[in-house]
């Protein structure tokens, strides 16, 4: 089974900064799918980006980019200018393309201040 | 519906006490899957359901839980004689189906304890 790793339980950023959280994988296959979901108080997981393995280019979606890293099975998320909105629960997740089960990470909580 | 809609959004029960869980998904949405989250973890796959057929039940934790789409749109997850280590975030999420790389929609999920 793919696992994957978020080292980063708690991190902390000011309003209009960047911060980067970090994502790591474990898989044999040589296509797959990686997420970002972003979880407020309100419990809903929202999507924030998504990655198909076998495209070289990072996505980006508005403020939000990945370091998409395939040899090092790496995908971090990078939040720029950030907002006292974006605090909340980030989840790392991993998709076989054979499959449809999303694995997740623990996540990392990420607070936004003044 | 306009997204996916999941209720109680809170739960309390007495230990031994059988609950449903109801998920109201996308219309049109052929996939449906529950996931349960305990604290300060990710969420955990417990079943998927593509229309009314059930094609897996693997992460189902034991035989107290069964879930259910008999129509193909709205499902039931139930947990019978609750236990505490049944309390947890349960999340409901849907899609159209071929489109698994654009991930899914979730619920806002509910809330289970167990006292």
């Amino acid at each position: 089974a793919q696992t994957v790793t978020q080292s980063q339980p708690e991190m902390s950023v000011q309003e209009a900064e960047t911060v980067t959280l970090s994502c790591t994988y474990d898989t044999s296959e040589s296509n797959y799918y990686l997420f970002w979901y972003k979880q407020p108080p309100s419990r809903q997981m929202i999507l924030v980006i998504r990655q198909e393995a076998y495209k070289q280019q990072n996505a980006t979606e508005n403020r939000f980019s990945v370091n998409f890293q395939k040899a090092a099975k790496s995908f971090s998320l990078k939040i720029s200018d950030s907002q006292l909105g974006d605090t909340a629960m980030y989840f790392c997740a991993f998709m076989s393309p054979s499959g449809y089960a999303l694995n997740f990470g623990k996540g990392t909580s990420l607070l936004v201040t003044p | 519906g306009a997204g996916v809609s999941q209720s109680p959004r809170y739960k309390v029960a007495k230990r031994g006490q059988d609950v449903a869980l109801r998920c109201d998904p996308i219309s049109g949405h052929v996939s449906l899957f529950w996931y349960q989250q305990a604290l300060g973890q990710g969420p955990e796959f417990l079943t998927y359901f593509q229309n009314e057929a059930q094609l897996d039940k693997s992460g189902l934790p034991s035989d107290r839980f069964f879930a259910e789409r008999p129509e193909g749109s709205v499902s039931t997850l139930k947990i019978q004689r609750t236990q505490q280590e049944d309390s947890a975030v349960y999340l409901c999420a849907s899609s159209f189906g071929g489109d698994r790389g654009r991930g899914y929609t979730f619920g806002s999920g509910t809330r289970l304890t167990v006292v």
